[in-house]
């Protein structure tokens, strides 16, 4: 089955504490971002990836870090969490970039 | 820079309505795509069309129907007879290539439907 798979699906964590959220898909898609959802905002985009070790910012990149060695696999990385991250996160892909994504269900980060 | 306003926070309407969610973007470029996610209650995340910035065709997929219009910079969705299943939050999302080579995405804010029976 065609998915983009997120892991953990929930964190309670305190500020300072490093984390990595997961994303892993099994499309063979090139492209892979990640969004937080909050109230009211919608989805802001984090980060994203055209391919294997090419990545951007996206509006919202700021205390976030990821990778693409793989190109089925997209972490973030939260070095050191703030309640301003408190969110709902979600992992997508796409065959390219101005493609219709798939996203994951979804990572609920709260850090206090 | 690119903006996507979906101005209506939230909509109730009763069952067999019509209803209309708007979308209203802002870009500088040309070539662009413009798209409409559902995120029914269950959380997930659920793609219904896509329309680059050459194809103002509007579309019709069973009771949904798009209407894009450049003129207006608008990408409306039109929900026909609605049902209760048609409960969620729509989300408009704009695509444009990055100054990097690659492409950005900014969504709306999202438009929270409640069709009731």
């Amino acid at each position: 089955e065609a998915q983009v798979t997120q892991n953990p699906r929930y964190l309670i964590t305190v500020t300072g504490k490093k984390l990595t959220v997961t994303c892993s898909q099994n499309m063979n898609h090139e492209y892979m971002s990640w969004y937080r959802q909050d109230p009211g905002l919608g989805l802001r985009q984090i980060y994203y990836s055209m391919n294997v070790e090419v990545t951007d910012k996206g509006d919202v990149p700021e205390g976030y870090k990821v990778s693409r060695k793989e190109k089925r696999n997209f972490p973030l990385i939260l070095e050191s969490p703030s309640p301003n991250q408190t969110s709902l996160y979600f992992c997508a892909s796409s065959l390219g970039g101005p493609q219709p994504q798939h996203f994951g269900d979804g990572t609920r980060l709260s850090i206090l | 820079a690119q903006k996507v306003t979906q101005a209506q926070t939230e909509i109730s309407v009763v069952e067999k309505e019509d209803v209309t969610l708007d979308c209203v973007y802002e870009t500088r470029d040309t070539t662009y795509y413009l798209f409409w996610y559902k995120q029914p209650p269950s959380g997930e995340l659920v793609f219904l069309i896509r329309r680059n910035s050459f194809d103002e065709q509007n579309e019709i997929s069973g009771r949904y129907s798009w209407n894009f219009q450049k003129s207006t910079s608008s990408f409306n969705f039109t929900i026909t007879a609605s049902q209760v299943v048609d409960s969620a939050v729509y989300f408009c999302a704009l695509s444009e290539g990055a100054n990097t080579g690659g492409f950005k995405t900014i969504f709306g804010a999202g438009t929270r439907l409640f069709v009731k029976a």
